[in-house]
């Protein structure tokens, strides 16, 4: 499969812990989004990278969420002393050109 | 970046029956997207139509762009069951991150 892939696809974490997701783009692709969606509402833009190059970061991003793309290949995104709002689906997106694509996504629970 | 808002929040048809969302946005585009959103899953890319364009087809599905109104709409024709989901619009920049509006949740019953 050449989509994009998400890991792990579940996480529950107690709050104050750290988490970490990993996106691995499709290949060719030099753009890398992060998003978080919760129930009922659209993905919540929150990170782009073009190659290892992080362009914009939503200004509603807490500095709890680091984002890194060190090689320009995959991404890991992480959460530091998660808190029970931090429950929700975070979606990783790759693009070469205006189009996106969209892996599985993986969804934390905060307990 | 700006962020488009659809029209109806939710809508429920028969199948066979045809579907029409409707988005609007407030700043000029490059283009317009639409992806659609199965329960729990990723958003898939539909179709994309650049601010030249006025209409678009792709097998089941019309896209409408009229940028002096701001809007744009997305027509699935003989719906099937299968076309129950979650529809978004994107209005996108060039170069700019997609943002995203709540979206029309669409229920085609059998």
């Amino acid at each position: 499969d050449t989509g994009v892939s998400q890991n792990p696809r579940h996480k529950i974490t107690k709050r104050g812990q750290n988490v970490t997701f990993r996106c691995d783009p499709i290949s060719e692709h030099n753009r890398l989004y992060w998003y978080r969606q919760t129930l009922g509402q659209g993905p919540e833009f929150l990170t782009y990278f073009q190659n290892e190059a992080q362009l914009e970061k939503s200004r509603l991003l807490s500095d709890r969420f680091s984002a890194e793309r060190p090689k320009g290949s995959f991404s890991t995104l992480e959460i530091q002393r998660t808190e029970q709002g931090d429950s929700a689906m975070y979606l990783c997106a790759s693009s070469s050109s205006f189009e996106q694509y969209f892996g599985p996504g993986t969804r934390l629970t905060v307990t | 970046s700006q962020q488009g808002e659809e029209d109806p929040q939710a809508l429920s048809i028969q199948e066979g029956e045809n579907a029409t969302m409707n988005c609007s946005y407030k700043t000029s585009i490059n283009n317009l997207q639409w992806y659609r959103q199965n329960s729990g899953r990723g958003l898939v890319h539909l179709i994309l139509i650049r601010s030249n364009e006025r209409e678009k087809h792709s097998g089941r599905l019309r896209v409408t762009l009229d940028t002096s109104k701001k809007s744009s709409s997305l027509l699935i024709t003989a719906s099937r069951a299968a076309d129950t989901a979650s529809y978004f619009c994107a209005p996108a920049q060039a170069g700019t991150a997609l943002i995203f509006g709540k979206g029309t949740t669409l229920s085609v019953s059998s």
